[in-house]
């Protein structure tokens, strides 16, 4: 079974508009973190965010914030105001305590249209 | 400046010979990862080493090959046994475990392609 689902295979907005990726994960660990990466066409993916298990807070970072709900298993992550800087791939990842590997979700591909 | 390299960036060869793509991070990271990453199946690990002289399957190990002599690299050899190598291939190093909950850092990724 997948740990990390991102259904949304493609997006694309227009420039100034706001969108939300959506990452719902699966795992039985009471300890385990999210991350959130992000992969231009560079190639590179470039760690945007990591939040543990016991930390429920929401968090902005300028333009970005995520928010984590345990009870929906989910880990979304919204841009507002999109920029074309913007556009590249955006991967959801889970570790857990008990385990020794990453679980990415298959990416989203976000194109922001100027 | 601390990273990761990898090279080359673009690696062609021919069916039934080996390669092998370097990875080196001068981040003092005890962890290294490699992956795979094709079209629309996001990324799946190959091997992780969490120390020198030791490495540790994934996910998708056949077929490929690695050694952690030193704690600054990482080599990957795609041998011939490997059904479809044509792929990117990523390698990551991190600080710590990934049951700790360590962040990755990636290196920009090798494109073989296997003709």
């Amino acid at each position: 079974a997948q740990k990390v689902t991102q259904a949304q295979t493609e997006i694309s907005v227009v420039e100034k508009e706001d969108v939300t990726l959506d990452c719902v994960y699966e795992t039985r660990d009471t300890t385990y973190y999210l991350f959130w990466y992000k992969q231009p066409p560079s190639g590179e993916l470039v760690f945007l965010i990591r939040r543990n298990s016991f930390d429920e807070q929401n968090e902005i970072s300028g333009r970005y914030s995520w928010n984590f709900q345990k009870s929906t298993s989910s880990f979304n992550f919204t841009i507002t105001a999109s920029q074309v800087v913007d556009s590249a791939v955006y991967f959801c990842a889970l570790s857990e305590a008990s385990g020794n590997q990453f679980y990415f979700g298959t990416g989203t591909s976000l194109t922001v249209i100027p | 400046d601390g990273g990761i390299t990898q090279s080359p960036k673009y690696l062609f060869r021919k069916e039934g010979q080996n390669v092998t793509l370097s990875c080196e991070q001068n981040l003092n990271h005890d962890a290294m990862y490699w992956y795979r990453q094709d079209p629309g199946q996001g990324l799946r690990l190959i091997y992780y080493s969490h120390i020198v002289n030791d490495f540790q399957k994934g996910d998708i190990a056949e077929g490929y090959s690695v050694s952690r002599e030193k704690k600054e690299s990482f080599p990957l050899t795609v041998t011939s046994a490997q059904k479809n190598p044509t792929a990117f291939y990523l390698c990551a190093s991190s600080p710590g475990t990934a049951s700790a909950g360590s962040p990755l850092h990636f290196g920009n990724g090798t494109r073989l392609t296997v003709t």
